[in-house]
């Protein structure tokens, strides 16, 4: 069955320092792979796309890449901040259904 | 982009009873996606609504226990049925944008918890 994981221990870092997110994935071929972040009580919030056939995607200070030979998608925030704290969400999706699938998160603490 | 309202926010239930969560998007989308998120957890498909057709449900999920209504373009309700402890979890409705492969967006969710 199809698996997404996510780095499950929350991640912590000194403010400035770049965060490096993870997320793996079995038994899929997505046509596009998309970072959500998720505040506490709040919906999941857009981040970036990046479809299968684009190696690197990059907005401000979010970098995302996408390796679909190694099933993995990295995601990157430089210079972070104490405002950069959340949950940040992978999430798979099929060309033809429009439908999502989620990895389970990871939560990113950045300390000042 | 979309903007997604969603009522309640949150509610308390008593095992048994029904609770109809209702989604309202500020302009006309074909697919509506209805999630849950249960405490600590990702989101899980529940199923995608689709105006003037019946909901499409997902592996684990049946018409009985989650109807789906979508009268228009711009709106959806969830009813969670004869609820027990177990559907304690946030629900969320989703658009997307125009395509398929755009972002989704999201309500900010209803809070459930049942006693």
């Amino acid at each position: 069955s199809q698996k997404i994981e996510q780095n499950s221990e929350a991640l912590n870092i000194q403010e400035g320092k770049t965060a490096t997110l993870t997320c793996n994935y079995t038994n899929y071929s997505p046509a596009y792979l998309q970072w959500y972040r998720q505040d506490p009580g709040r919906g999941p919030v857009f981040l970036l796309l990046i479809r299968e056939n684009e190696k690197e995607k990059r907005k401000e200070r979010l970098k995302v890449t996408f390796d679909t030979t190694l099933k993995q998608s990295l995601f990157h925030i430089t210079a972070s901040q104490p405002a950069d704290s959340a949950t940040y969400l992978c999430a798979l999706g099929s060309s033809n259904t429009g439908k999502l699938i989620f990895g389970q998160g990871t939560t990113l603490q950045v300390k000042p | 982009s979309a903007v997604i309202s969603q009522k309640p926010s949150r509610d308390i239930c008593q095992r048994g009873t029904s609770l109809t969560i209702q989604c309202q998007v500020d302009s006309q989308v074909t697919m509506m996606f209805w999630y849950r998120q249960q405490p600590g957890q990702s989101l899980t498909l529940i199923a995608t609504a689709n105006q003037g057709s019946e909901a499409t449900y997902e592996s684990g999920f049946v018409i009985d226990k989650f109807p789906i209504s979508r009268p228009n373009l711009t709106f959806s309700t969830l009813t969670v049925s004869n609820m027990s402890p177990e559907d304690s979890s946030i629900y969320l409705c989703s658009v997307t944008g125009s395509g398929f492969n755009t972002e989704a967006f999201f309500g900010q969710g209803t809070r459930l918890t049942v006693v």
